[in-house]
């Protein structure tokens, strides 16, 4: 199946710092979403992107996607407690492929 | 309100036992599905249908059936539990898969076998 790896596994941050996980793969995909996970909670979907290169933002939470449609990431500015859980990209071909997720700290 | 939902929410049975996981939907999506998720291995397709009448495996289809009754309702079933199925299992629906409107997922179901 499509092999979407997702680093780092784990993350522990300062309230306030930034932080970034990274989505990778190895052939070109058409698509990836992004999912948030709370704690306990069930994924809840954030966002697609589709084009090369492109950027999405949400408040604190910027999206992208790479030139070469093969990696993207989402970075969060200054992190609050809230921004807790693990964070989950993942793509469609004729199934959806999941990477194995970001688990993000936020230490207050 | 709208969304997914899965019953039980939890369940503990012995080894052998049968069972059958529940999902409904009232937002009239196409496509049903039921992921298993295991610390460090992320989610994992088991079962999907992309619509009412169809059914096809999964990653890991292996222990299970599944019965897309209606449009709404979409059934996990489990012939013989065995230990290696405890897990949380999320049922999840969507649009059209990949039309940009991203999966929809129901609270879970979080499942021991002993």
């Amino acid at each position: 199946g499509q092999q979407v790896m997702q680093i780092p596994q784990y993350q522990h941050v300062q309230e306030g710092e930034d932080f970034t996980t990274y989505c990778n793969s190895s052939t070109t995909l058409s698509n990836i979403q992004w999912y948030k996970q709370r704690p306990g909670g069930h994924p809840v979907f954030l966002i697609q992107l589709v084009k090369s290169g492109e950027v999405k933002k949400q408040k604190r939470l910027t999206f992208q996607f790479g030139e070469a449609k093969k990696n993207s990431s989402l970075h969060i500015t200054a992190t609050q407690t809230t921004d807790v859980g693990t964070y989950f990209c993942g793509t469609f071909t004729n199934q959806f492929y999941f990477g194995t997720g970001t688990s993000l700290t936020v230490i207050p | 309100n709208a969304g997914v939902t899965q019953t039980p929410k939890f369940q503990v049975l012995k080894t052998g036992q049968s069972m059958t996981l529940q999902c409904a939907q009232d937002m009239n999506h196409n496509s049903m599905y039921w992921y298993r998720q295991d610390p460090g291995m992320g989610l994992r397709l088991i079962y999907y249908s992309a619509s009412e009448g169809t059914t096809d495996k999964g990653e890991v289809p292996n222990g299970y059936n599944v019965s897309r009754l209606n449009k709404r309702e979409f059934s996990l079933r489990l012939e013989s539990a065995a230990p290696s199925q405890t897990s949380v299992y999320f049922c999840a629906s969507s649009a059209s898969p990949g039309t940009g409107y991203g999966y929809t997922f129901g609270s879970g179901t979080r499942l021991t076998v002993v």
